[in-house]
């Protein structure tokens, strides 16, 4: 069973900090991963996709990936109250033959 | 472009009646899948279609079947809808093989 671990929160951080979300993946021959955004009551919507180890940037994003420990994070600088939302990891496994398996989610909470 | 559209976006149903979720896309995408989501259990998978006239299980079958109607169109059937149905339920598409993932706004369903 492939497993997408995050912790569901909340993590509350003051407005203007940095924000870090964590997930942990079983399935060791991942080979892409993603992150969305999910505000209450809306779709899920894809804000970062990373597929080789290292840091990956786009504005206040940076995802960062290590194969090796099987470890994907997402950093969010200068938050705003606005990026509070649940963030969901989603991870492609290793036999290309299956779909995304995501984790619970973890809700940030951006306080003003 | 309208992206990924479902329709309804919500309905209540009695126990024991069917009803037919329909989803469609422009993207020009090969796959597209339908998820649940209920508090506390994330997004769960329920059947998908890597292409055109195919279709398979994902995690959470029981009680729904699926139709690939043509490449644009993914419609989700209750067959007989149950309390535990009562449910989110989100259609997504990709265009590579199980890649980014774009979805749909949500059907809110709720079965009395």
């Amino acid at each position: 069973q492939k497993e997408v671990e995050q912790n569901s929160g909340p993590l509350s951080v003051p407005e203007g900090a940095i924000a870090s979300l964590n997930c942990t993946y079983s399935d060791r021959g991942s080979q892409s991963f993603f992150w969305y955004r999910q505000y209450s009551g809306k779709s899920p919507e894809l804000i970062m996709s990373i597929y080789s180890n290292g840091d990956k940037e786009d504005g206040r994003f940076t995802a960062q990936l290590n194969k090796a420990s099987q470890y994907v994070s997402l950093l969010i600088r200068d938050s705003q109250p606005s990026d509070s939302a649940t963030y969901l990891c989603a991870v492609i496994g290793n036999s290309g033959n299956t779909p995304l398996v995501f984790g619970k989610g973890t809700r940030l909470s951006v306080i003003a | 472009n309208a992206g990924v559209t479902q329709t309804p976006k919500f309905q209540v149903l009695k126990t024991g009646q069917s009803m037919t979720l329909q989803c469609a896309q422009d993207m020009n995408h090969n796959s597209m899948y339908w998820y649940r989501q209920d508090p506390g259990m994330g997004l769960r998978l329920i059947y998908y279609s890597a292409s055109e006239g195919t279709t398979d299980k994902g995690e959470v079958p029981n009680g729904y079947n699926v139709s690939r109607l043509n490449k644009r169109e993914f419609s989700l059937r209750l067959e007989s809808a149950a309390p535990s149905q009562t449910s989110v339920y989100f259609c997504a598409s990709s265009g590579q093989d199980y890649n980014e993932q774009f979805f749909g706004p949500g059907t809110r369903l709720t079965v009395l």
